[in-house]
Formats: C-alpha cells, sequence, structure tokens
C-alpha cells in the first residue's frame, strides 16, 4: 500500500496567517493527491484534486502544489472558518491512503 | 442534488455482525464506484473497501479483509458493507462516499456517516 506522511499533525495560527500543511507519498502517485477538510461531526468536504485542482465553490484561498512526491496545501490567508482538520488522499491506487490528518488550531 | 444516507450504525457485542446500508439518490447511481471510509474516535479516515460501477470488482483494506463484504444494488440505489466477526478496533463512524466519474479517483461526496460501536 501506498503510505502517505502528512505534516504537521497539528499547527496553531491566527487568522489572516498563511499556512502551509505537506504531504509526501511513499512512491509515485502522479498528481493523483485529494486534499479534505473536516469539522467535528461533519463528513469530509473535498477541497482539491489532483494535486491543485480548486472544486467548484471552494475559495481561491486555498491553493495546492506539487513536486514529485511531496504535496503542498496552501491557505494564503486564514480565516475563522478554516479551522478543521486537513487529510490528504492518494487515488493513484487501491487501497486509498489518507496522510494522518492536521489539525488547524486557533492561537 | 446528490444525497447518500447511511443507516444500519448501532451496538454490536465482539464477535457479531452488521449491515450498514447507503441510499443514494440525486444522480446514476450505476454508473459510479462507491467507497466505505472509516473514521474511529478521535482517529483519522481509513479507506475500508470499494465497489465498480456493477460490483464486478471489490476492493478492501487489508485489515477487514475476509470478515467484511461490499455489495450494492442498482435497483435499488443501494451499497452495502456487511460487517462480521467485529472487533474493538472497527469501532467507528462509518462514511459511504461515491467516487467521482472522471479519472482523479477523487470521492466528491460523501454521507453524514453512521456509527458503529463495538462492546460488550
Amino acid at each position: 500500500d501506498i503510505q502517505m506522511t502528512q505534516s504537521p499533525s497539528s499547527l496553531s495560527a491566527s487568522v489572516g496567517d498563511r499556512v502551509t500543511i505537506t504531504c509526501r507519498a511513499s512512491q509515485s502517485i502522479d498528481s493523483y493527491l485529494n486534499w479534505y477538510q473536516q469539522k467535528p461531526g461533519k463528513a469530509p468536504k473535498l477541497l482539491i484534486d489532483t494535486a491543485s485542482s480548486l472544486q467548484s465553490g471552494v475559495p481561491s484561498r486555498f491553493s495546492g502544489s506539487r513536486s514529485g512526491t511531496d504535496f503542498t496545501l496552501t491557505i494564503s490567508t486564514l480565516q475563522p472558518e478554516d479551522f478543521a482538520t486537513y487529510y490528504c488522499q492518494q487515488s493513484y491506487n487501491t487501497p486509498r491512503t489518507f496522510g494522518q490528518g492536521t489539525k488547524v488550531e486557533i492561537k | 442534488e446528490v444525497q447518500l444516507v447511511e443507516s444500519g450504525g448501532g451496538l454490536v457485542q465482539p464477535g457479531g455482525s452488521l449491515r450498514l446500508s447507503c441510499a443514494a439518490s440525486g444522480f446514476t447511481f450505476s454508473a459510479y464506484a462507491m467507497h466505505w471510509v472509516r473514521q474511529a474516535p478521535g482517529k483519522g479516515l481509513e479507506f475500508v473497501s470499494a465497489i465498480n460501477y456493477n460490483g464486478g470488482r471489490t476492493y478492501y483494506a487489508n485489515s477487514v479483509k475476509g470478515r467484511f463484504t461490499i455489495s450494492r444494488d442498482n435497483s435499488k440505489n443501494t451499497l452495502y458493507l456487511q460487517m462480521g466477526s467485529l472487533r474493538a478496533e472497527d469501532m467507528a463512524v462509518f462514511y459511504c462516499a461515491r467516487e467521482s466519474y472522471d479519472t482523479s479517483g477523487k470521492n466528491d461526496y460523501w454521507g453524514q456517516g453512521t456509527l458503529v460501536t463495538v462492546a460488550s
């Protein structure tokens, strides 16, 4: 199975900060990398697919990028509604695997 | 509007069985692969199982292989997960999720989840 290593596991940030979350795949997954946001008690919500394609309705402050097997989710200007847990997921093959999650907390 | 509604969760004893259902609406269910993903209390997301559009191919996480069976009834727009030999570590919220029709493989829609509690 492909291992997805996500970092950091948590971070504290203030409204207006720039936040970066990283996910590294254990092997090449091309650009088959998706990012999800999950708020407490809710289902995950798809933010970005294929490394950098923003889903319809997702604010443009969210962006994704790829460098080899390293992937990054960036929130350019953190908003109050962005405090949540973020997961990466590889969809290169099955079983799909997720990163461990990054909890973005209020500083 | 795409909707996925899970049901069938509840309290079950270790070693017991449970069948989860996921009722789909708002899209052509028979055209889409479907997934089950679970989340143990306070933990991250874990792929459980997937099935292709017509049920001809199924996939399982190693942790559930041989104990869980995924299936679908396209005439009823419903996805199932039959779970057996349940263990304490299977306790989780189980989500069904649609796999996007494009080649990205993403899970574009998720249900609200159903809680499975394994305890004596």
